[in-house]
């Protein structure tokens, strides 16, 4: 089964409001999660890297204050995507790696449409 | 930093054919090198992976090779399934795991029955 869980999977939202996605590690401890984004019929890219307890680490061109990052716990990682717009429309998709494993193990991605 | 090329983009055998994808990396620390299938909507999965001590892995129908000299690294798929076809990522790590992954831009495989 999943060990890696992501909520919600999709959300339509308008225009000025902001959007939570939560992240969570089902039966593992991840001090480290990572978020990606994909567009439609295009690659995963690395938006940033959560680490539990300290500011998250951007990626060159990825607005910090757009894309709010909180590891608050070692099972929770949580992205919000402030004054969204439609051009943040987007599949975002978080992983962690599990202790003792060199598998990265994603969450079932969240589709955010803008509108 | 890390830059991964895959082709072809688009990839089209017949049910029972080979198909071959390749990928490119640049940066030399780069140590793992995972191969991920994503259905329509659907979260990547692991199919193989492969660390740079080694030159070739094979599971069952999958095969991924490794050539640390010329930075590239091929998944092989033999005996094709209709339930083959999906997108295929390879992607580079220079954390031996898969941590900060960066991606080539996908193979659309279509089986043909």
């Amino acid at each position: 089964g999943a060990v890696v869980s992501q909520h919600p999977s999709r959300v339509i939202c308008k225009s000025g409001t902001s959007v939570k996605i939560e992240c969570r590690s089902l039966d593992f401890q991840a001090t480290t999660m990572f978020w990606y984004r994909q567009f439609p019929k295009k690659s995963l890219m690395l938006m940033a890297t959560s680490n539990e307890g300290s500011k998250a680490t951007y990626e060159q061109g990825v607005e910090k204050d757009k894309f709010l990052i909180n590891h608050a716990s070692l099972t929770l990682s949580t992205l919000t995507v402030t004054s969204a717009h439609p051009e943040d429309s987007s599949f975002y998709i978080c992983s962690a790696p599990r202790p003792g494993a060199s598998e990265a193990f994603f969450g079932q991605g969240t589709r955010l449409t803008v509108v | 930093g890390e830059n991964v090329e895959q082709h072809p983009s688009t990839l089209s055998v017949q049910e029972g054919d080979s198909a071959v994808i390749k990928c490119t990396y640049s940066d030399s620390a780069s140590n793992y090198f995972p191969w991920y299938k994503q259905e329509l909507g659907k979260r990547p999965q692991l199919i193989i992976d492969i660390r740079s001590n080694v030159g070739e892995k094979k599971d069952q129908r999958i095969a991924v090779t490794l050539n640390k000299t010329a930075k590239h690294f091929s998944l092989h798929i033999t005996e094709t399934q209709p339930e083959d076809s999906a997108v295929y990522f390879c992607a580079a790590s220079p954390n031996n795991a898969g941590n900060m992954l960066t991606f080539g831009g996908g193979t659309r495989l279509m089986v043909k029955p």
